[in-house]
């Protein structure tokens, strides 16, 4: 089983507010990626990187920025939620020259 | 830009038979081909991993095969058992990230 965390698995909070969503690894994975998946739609790939103070913008544009200090740890900061984010969030991982990704259990974030 | 389309979109079959799922792509430069299982509200599980050199992959009742010369994928289910209930999702490895498909809703009924 993956070990690739997330927190919270459920937000719900209120317009303009700044959130931070959680991702973290422990397979010593050097890269990592962020996927955005809306209700009955295909997952869009958002932010990758390739290892420590690495990040890359994904196909889908996205107002969402990312950070990269330490190799296990992946953070997502939205600086002013607003309703267009309410969507499922979805980090995962992967070993260079291995493109298995394996994926974290979602953030499911509501913005109201 | 890669696109990656899945048939049929939802499939609901008695317990017990045997199903393809199919996906397509446009790019045939995909450096994998993975297939996931998506459960309500929950994250994605790996089933199988194709790569690019590869033809196709067996993990118990699953079997996926791959032909980049027409940009095909298929996952071929056996003996299906209500527990293989879920969303099943394509995705094709590029040199970033992954491009999905919507999924085939799959109901097998008991």
């Amino acid at each position: 089983e993956a070990d690739i965390y997330q927190t919270p698995r459920y937000l719900v909070i209120g317009t303009g507010k700044k959130i931070t969503l959680e991702c973290s690894q422990t397979m010593g994975h050097d890269k990592m990626y962020w996927y955005q998946q809306d209700p009955g739609m295909e997952l869009h790939l958002i932010h990758y990187s390739y290892g420590v103070n690495s990040t890359e913008k994904g196909d889908l544009s996205s107002e969402s920025t990312v950070s990269r200090i330490r190799t296990e740890h992946f953070p997502l900061t939205l600086e002013s939620a607003r309703p267009s984010h309410t969507s499922q969030y979805l980090c995962a991982s992967s070993l260079t020259g291995s493109s298995e990704q394996y994926f974290g259990p979602g953030t499911r974030l509501t913005v109201t | 830009k890669q696109e990656v389309t899945q048939i049929p979109a939802a499939l609901s079959v008695p317990e017990g038979e045997n199903l393809v799922l199919n996906c397509s792509f446009t790019d045939s430069a995909i450096y994998n081909l993975q297939w996931f299982r998506q459960d309500p509200g929950k994250g994605l599980t790996s089933l199988l991993l194709i790569q690019s050199s590869q033809r196709e992959q067996t993990s118990g009742r699953l079997n996926a095969s791959l032909d980049k010369s027409s940009g095909r994928s298929t996952l071929y289910i056996a003996a299906s058992q209500p527990g293989d209930s879920a969303t099943y999702l394509c995705a094709g490895g590029g040199a970033d990230g992954l491009t999905f498909g919507k999924g085939t809703h799959l109901i097998i009924q008991p």
